[in-house]
């Protein structure tokens, strides 16, 4: 099973300022990687896949990157409604599809 | 739009049955592959089973092999997942997830939290 490490647990940032938030997988999953946004008492939402691509809908303000083990989701310049949880997820060696433990993004 | 409304969840006691339903909408349900995935109250989100867009393959996380079955009717374009032998640890609030074309999930359902207690 592919293990996906995400780092901070918790990231305080203030509105307009910049985000990274870094997943890491315990092997390779190639760009097979997608993020997605989840805010309280509501489900997630896809925001990236293939490591890199936007979903539908997705600001623009909204980036990935990497391959292989290390990837970033970048929110370039945080918007209230960006306050959030955010979680990755392989899908390159499954069963099972496997998720991180996700960043939660908080008002500084 | 493409909708996803789970239906079934409730309180049920250890070592009883339940099971879930999504009714689907918006895409065309026989093209796609579906998905459940569970969330503990305050934690992360597990990947529980997958079902391919014919129900011919099946795939399940190894907490719930054995015991919970998916299963779907393109013709009523629901998805189903029967749960036996609960326990405490399934209880979660269970989304269904329609596949993206290489397995990411592009639409969620508001999910039905399941409580296993006695």
């Amino acid at each position: 099973e592919i293990v996906m490490t995400q780092s901070p647990a918790t990231l305080s940032v203030s509105p307009g300022e910049r985000a990274t938030l870094s997943c890491r997988a315990s092997q390779s999953v190639s760009s097979n990687l997608a993020w997605y946004q989840q805010k309280p008492g509501q489900a997630p939402r896809l925001l990236i896949y293939g490591a890199s691509a936007r979903a539908t809908g997705v600001p623009d303000r909204f980036s990935g990157t990497g391959s292989g083990t290390e990837f970033t989701l970048t929110i370039s310049s945080l918007q209230s409604e960006d306050f959030a949880v955010y979680y990755c997820q392989q899908y390159n060696n499954w069963p099972p599809l496997t998720f991180g433990g996700g960043t939660k993004v908080e008002i500084k | 739009q493409v909708q996803l409304v789970e239906s079934g969840g409730g309180v049920v006691q250890p070592g009883r049955s339940l099971r879930l339903s999504c009714a689907a909408s918006g895409f065309t349900f026989g093209s796609y592959a579906l998905h459940w995935v569970r969330q503990t109250p305050g934690k992360g989100l597990e990947w529980v089973a997958l079902i391919s867009f014919d129900g011919s393959n099946k795939y399940y996380a190894d907490s719930v092999k054995g015991r919970f079955t998916i299963s779907r009717d393109n013709s009523k374009n629901t998805l189903y997942l029967q749960m036996n032998s609960l326990r405490a640890e399934d209880t979660a609030v269970y989304y269904c997830a329609k596949s993206c074309g290489s397995y990411c999930l592009d639409y969620w359902g508001q999910g039905t939290l399941v409580t296993v207690s006695s």
